[in-house]
């Protein structure tokens, strides 16, 4: 059951920019999360954010919610060579929408590449 | 610091073999779950657990199995492995719902040949 999907697929950007990546979703959700995978490792979670906030900050992210258009956007500024992963969104689904408690549905990702 | 270890990082099983593939835990949290990652599919639950010896299906239980005999430990089995069980398994714990963040193992890259 796809619920949440990343938007661009691959990202290619330079140290020192800027690098948005984007989550869209299909039904109504109490959170998102954010997580990022580097090659060969498990998920590490960044950032969780409600449906009742429409921004959050952590270091150098940003992560933004519309609950209208049902959609997230992950903002890393001045990225680094570090920074290279794929990055993911994950929504729960309220129980009002057949959703179980404490589970989470992961998109398919955004592979960013920073390069030095 | 939460710490959720799998037992294999890689593992090489054939065909029709059952395998284990075990996951533990040191934070006590309720939750645990089996995810598998696949080259454009992103990941997708397998079982998950709320508390010892229960269990739920997640989107794809059909050919996995899982066992909860201790809070820390969740293991999850293959009956038969067959090839297209091939993938890297993901391990992951949360304490409480889905307002809490999941934490996750390194994977276990299992090949079936």
């Amino acid at each position: 059951s796809q619920q949440g999907e990343e938007d661009p697929q691959a990202l290619s950007i330079q140290e020192g920019e800027n690098a948005t990546m984007n989550c869209s979703y299909k039904t109504s959700i109490n959170n998102l999360q954010w997580y990022r995978q580097n090659s060969g490792r498990g998920l590490v979670h960044l950032i969780l954010i409600r449906s009742n906030e429409r921004e959050k900050h952590s270091g150098r992210l940003r992560v933004t919610l519309d609950t209208s258009k049902k959609s997230s956007s992950l903002l890393i500024t001045a990225s680094r060579a570090a920074d290279t992963a794929s990055y993911f969104c994950a929504t729960d689904i309220s129980p009002n929408y057949g959703g179980s408690q404490g589970n989470l549905i992961f998109g398919k990702g955004t592979k960013l590449s920073v390069k030095p | 610091d939460v710490k959720v270890t799998q037992s294999s990082r890689y593992l090489v099983k054939r065909t029709g073999e059952k395998v284990f593939l075990e996951c533990v835990q040191d934070m006590d949290h309720e939750n645990m779950f089996w995810y598998r990652q696949d080259p454009g599919l992103g990941l997708r639950l397998i079982y998950f657990s709320y508390d010892v010896k229960m269990k739920e299906k997640g989107d794809i239980p059909e050919g996995y199995s899982v066992s909860r005999e201790k809070k820390e430990r969740f293991s999850l089995i293959l009956e038969s492995a067959s090839t297209n069980q091939t993938s890297m398994y993901l391990c992951a714990t949360a304490q409480g719902g889905s307002n809490q963040p999941q934490h996750f193992g390194d994977g276990t890259r299992l090949s079936i040949l």
